[in-house]
């Protein structure tokens, strides 16, 4: 049982596409996020949701959007796809408390040609 | 502006020592600190919670520990491994819960 899946987990496309990538998770947690992890392996927060809510919005371009149509399910959806934007993008979920931790997807590696 | 650092982009060690990984910070007062291994193409694995008013947390062979004043923590792997051989991160929790990541480094336990 995968407790976050995300897919797909390779995703090539090309300048100006659109594309989307989703998640669920089956663990009851409470906020999802997701996450992109530069060529340096910096992780950097770009949405969570909790309970259908955006709590947090980091400073990243209107081109990606969340969309949450359940607790279960967070989807980034990517619209006028950059080269910039080539990256690992990881959903995670977590409970309120924090004593667990965030359960991380596998990854989903996007390369924009 | 907001900082974490975490001391060396790459640790070599010898099996059967203790690996020692650094992580500071500055410009910020976390409730609580994380750390997470990362394997390579896969999504990074929750390890240890410290709180801000706690010093010292351990598991199994693992020990975290957490100087608020410093604005470090230091997360240490005895009798290492292989198998410990990966990529640790600590991550900054607020208040709000708004969760920031250092860059990570990655131990190589040597045979």
């Amino acid at each position: 049982d995968t407790a976050v899946s995300q897919t797909p987990k390779y995703l090539v496309t090309q300048m100006g596409n659109d594309k989307s990538i989703k998640c669920e998770q089956n663990l009851g947690h409470d906020t999802m996020y997701w996450y992109k992890q530069d060529s340096k392996k910096f992780l950097k927060i770009m949405f969570s949701y909790n309970n259908k809510e955006l709590i947090i919005n980091e400073t990243v371009p209107n081109r990606f959007s969340p969309k949450s149509p359940d607790k279960a399910h967070l989807n980034l959806h990517i619209n006028s796809l950059e080269l910039g934007d080539s990256a690992v993008y990881f959903c995670a979920s977590s409970q309120d408390d924090r004593d667990h931790g965030y359960t991380f997807g596998s990854g989903t590696r996007l390369t924009v040609v | 502006s907001q900082k974490i650092e975490q001391n060396s982009e790459a640790l070599n060690i010898q099996e059967g020592k203790t690996a020692t990984l650094t992580c500071n910070y500055t410009n910020y007062s976390p409730a609580y600190l994380q750390w997470y291994r990362q394997d390579p193409g896969r999504g990074p694995v929750f390890l240890l919670l410290i709180r801000e008013n706690e010093k010292e947390k351990r598991k199994e062979r693992l020990k975290v520990t957490f100087d608020t004043t410093l604005k470090q923590s230091l997360f240490h792997i005895t009798a290492s491994q292989p198998a410990d051989s990966a990529t640790y991160l600590c991550a900054l929790g607020s208040r709000n819960n708004d969760m920031r990541f250092g860059a990570g480094t990655r131990l190589t336990v040597k045979p």
